[in-house]
């Protein structure tokens, strides 16, 4: 079993839904969460990253962490084409450096 | 300007080669990465250098072999080719896990 699970979609909504974006986790010691946003043919960039349990916003994307339940969210409002992509978690544990990723959901937004 | 740089972006090569992928980043960061992404798109990583030291092996065939000349460069030797090790690998630094960056990767074909 993976340290990081995620549903690989793939999935699709019309311009302007919400999209949801979800991984569930093993290791009770990761604390640093981040999300990547993967355009085809290129590497990872990162989106979002927070620390701990709670909620981070930044414009369209919101990114919530419950630790309690190892259970981390994407959400995407306002959705555009242009957020077309592969969306990976990943996360970390203090004192490493290295990210466990998620298999990534490819998402498509149709105009 | 590019920050992590990666060559050659493709290599198609007959099982049973030898072929190394170069690596160069400008950012100034201490770590250095290489990460294998599977047809899933799975991200893992290989191995982590830090200021040319090797820190993280992960279950990789001896196969690979991973040289850092300085810290600004990360090289990977593949001796042996095998058809499982078509993938993308992608280079990757960071000075701490909110700065990861990722170059554009290195597609690699195995005939």
């Amino acid at each position: 079993q993976k340290e990081v699970e995620q549903d690989p979609g793939p999935l699709s909504v019309p311009e302007g839904a919400i999209v949801s974006l979800n991984c569930t986790y093993s290791n009770s010691a990761f604390q640093y969460f981040m999300w990547y946003r993967q355009y085809s043919r290129k590497g990872p960039e990162l989106l979002m990253y927070t620390y701990s349990s709670g909620n981070k916003e930044d414009g369209r994307f919101t990114a919530q962490v419950d630790k309690s339940s190892k259970y981390i969210s994407l959400f995407i409002r306002d959705s555009q084409p242009s957020d077309s992509a592969t969306y990976l978690c990943a996360m970390s544990r203090t004192g490493a450096n290295n990210l466990f990723f998620g298999t990534g959901t490819r998402l498509t937004v149709i105009p | 300007d590019t920050a992590v740089s990666q060559t050659p972006k493709y290599l198609v090569t007959q099982m049973g080669n030898d072929k190394s992928i170069k690596c160069e980043q400008n950012l100034g960061h201490d770590t250095m990465y290489w990460y294998k992404q599977d047809s899933k798109k799975f991200l893992k990583i290989m191995f982590s250098y830090n200021n040319k030291e090797l820190i993280i092996n992960e279950t990789v065939p001896n196969r690979f072999s991973p040289k850092s000349p300085d810290k600004a460069h990360l090289n990977l030797h593949i001796n042996s080719l095998e058809l499982g090790d078509s993938a993308v690998y992608f280079c990757a630094s960071s000075q701490d896990l909110r700065g990861y960056t990722f170059g554009s990767g290195t597609r690699l074909t195995v005939v």
